[in-house]
């Protein structure tokens, strides 16, 4: 069976401080890993996903996020916050081999402050 | 602009009565869609995995006479809550791969659809 542990339901930062939202997961099987983000009244979308290749991604909107499969991680960094980045991110993991079947995280709500 | 759309985006019923919620494909043809639940402050929960023209596949511990799914045609996928009660009030959400249903996991997703059952 596969997990996401989203670590910190809620996040704030300053406005072009560093953002960081974490994410570990648990998989038997090498993981695809994904993270997408959910703006109000929206439905989710993909920031980045890793699927065995290079093991930093970058996604859109400046994230980027590093597999380390030491440390089961693949947190998600982005080095200045934007206003328009508060929303809602979940990380999620699927097996890749069994069709597009993603377990997600709980979510981590990023609030942007001045 | 969405490529997934649901509708409704919100609704209210009264308890004993059946909900149904769309799902499309606005661009692509998808042969499989999935349906999620969200509880509050909770990570998405896969209900189902719809398949056009044949039985949707249930995950454990969900009821599909409760839950019923219709994949009509290749862009439409229909989630219908039969007899909901209160504790079938939750956050639905559907989504479909663009690239077919085994890939990469890139999934498109609806709005959601927001369901209170008085």
């Amino acid at each position: 069976a596969q997990s996401v542990t989203q670590l910190g339901s809620h996040v704030s930062v300053s406005e072009g401080a560093l953002v960081l939202l974490r994410c570990n997961y648990s998989s038997s099987v090498p993981p695809y890993l994904f993270w997408y983000v959910q703006y109000p009244n929206q439905g989710l979308q993909l920031l980045l996903k890793y699927t065995s290749a290079a093991t930093l991604v970058k996604g859109i909107n400046g994230f980027e996020a590093e597999f380390k499969k030491s440390e089961t991680s693949f947190h998600l960094t982005k080095p200045s916050a934007h206003m328009s980045d508060a929303a809602e991110y979940f990380c999620a993991v699927s097996d890749g081999g069994g069709g597009n079947k993603l377990t997600f995280g709980t979510g981590t709500q990023l609030k942007v402050e001045l | 602009g969405a490529v997934v759309s649901q509708h409704p985006s919100r609704v209210i019923c009264k308890s004993g009565t059946s909900v149904k919620i769309e799902c499309r494909s606005l661009d692509f043809q998808a042969t499989t869609m999935f349906w999620y639940r969200q509880f509050p402050k909770q990570s998405l929960m896969l209900m189902a995995t719809s398949n056009e023209g044949s039985k949707a596949t249930y995950e454990q511990g969900v009821e599909k006479d409760k839950f019923l799914i219709n994949h009509a045609s290749l862009t439409l996928s229909t989630l219908t809550v039969t007899s909901a009660h209160p504790e079938d009030s939750s956050f639905y959400i559907c989504s479909a791969p663009k690239g077919g249903a085994f890939g990469t996991g890139e999934l498109f997703f609806g709005e959601g659809s927001r369901l209170t059952v008085l």
